[in-house]
């Protein structure tokens, strides 16, 4: 009965590739995100949809192009990969803002650029 | 925008009380969260607090909220080496356009000494 799942949960790649990652959430939710996780364990937003909606995106190079087939799923798609994008990628999902609906976590994908 | 500020590291010894602190900037933050990250899982909601109460406790835990000085933090009583883990602040401002904005502080590693 997971909540929230994104896969794959580990992802190595070579620089200049292109990579996707899925995400997935059976909680009826409205709105999903992607998060990025740096080596300091800082949380920073990256996009947020509602119901297939772009709603937050935030200064992400434009590499990073998330997609949102149905309000249950949020995709995300990097193309020519660079170092820098190594990181712990986490999909989450909650209602809108004015419902009080904390955040829901995947358990992340790990990505090692090399 | 908003900043969410946490000490990198907290040492106790278990059975001992925990006490792990944040400040926030945003003094319109209607809820207040803290999220616990174990290694290699994704954030997992602890409690929350809304803006318009001082305390919270939840069996072991207990969140106090300054808004004057715009002041969280978390007390884990009878600290257990299971509550080793990263500790994540997180304020949801009132003017985030309304969706869930949320801003995450830096992370508090709790280290937990048998």
């Amino acid at each position: 009965d997971t909540a929230v799942s994104q896969t794959p949960k580990y992802l190595v790649t070579q620089m200049g590739n292109d990579k996707s990652i899925k995400c997935e959430q059976n909680l009826g939710h409205d709105t999903m995100y992607w998060y990025k996780q740096d080596s300091k364990k800082f949380l920073k937003i990256m996009f947020s949809y509602n119901n297939k909606e772009l709603i937050i995106n935030e200064t992400v190079p434009n590499r990073f192009s998330p997609k949102s087939p149905d309000k249950a799923h949020l995709n995300l798609h990097i193309n020519s990969l660079e170092l820098g994008d190594s990181a712990v990628y986490f999909c989450a999902s909650s209602q809108p803002a004015g419902v009080n609906s904390p955040l829901h976590f995947g358990n992340g994908t790990r990505l090692t650029v090399t | 925008g908003e900043d969410v500020e946490q000490s990198l590291f907290l040492s106790v010894r278990e059975g001992d009380s925990s006490v792990i602190n944040c400040t926030y900037t945003d003094s319109s933050s209607t809820y207040l969260y803290w999220y616990k990250q174990e290694p290699g899982a994704g954030l997992q909601l602890l409690t929350y607090i809304f803006s318009n109460m001082d305390m919270k406790q939840d069996q072991r835990l207990t969140v106090l909220l300054n808004k004057k000085d715009k002041h969280l933090s978390l007390r884990i009583a009878d600290t257990q080496t299971g509550d080793s883990a990263i500790y994540f602040c997180a304020a949801l401002p009132l003017n985030s356009g309304g969706y869930q904005k949320v801003t995450f502080g830096t992370g508090t590693k709790l280290q937990v000494i048998p």
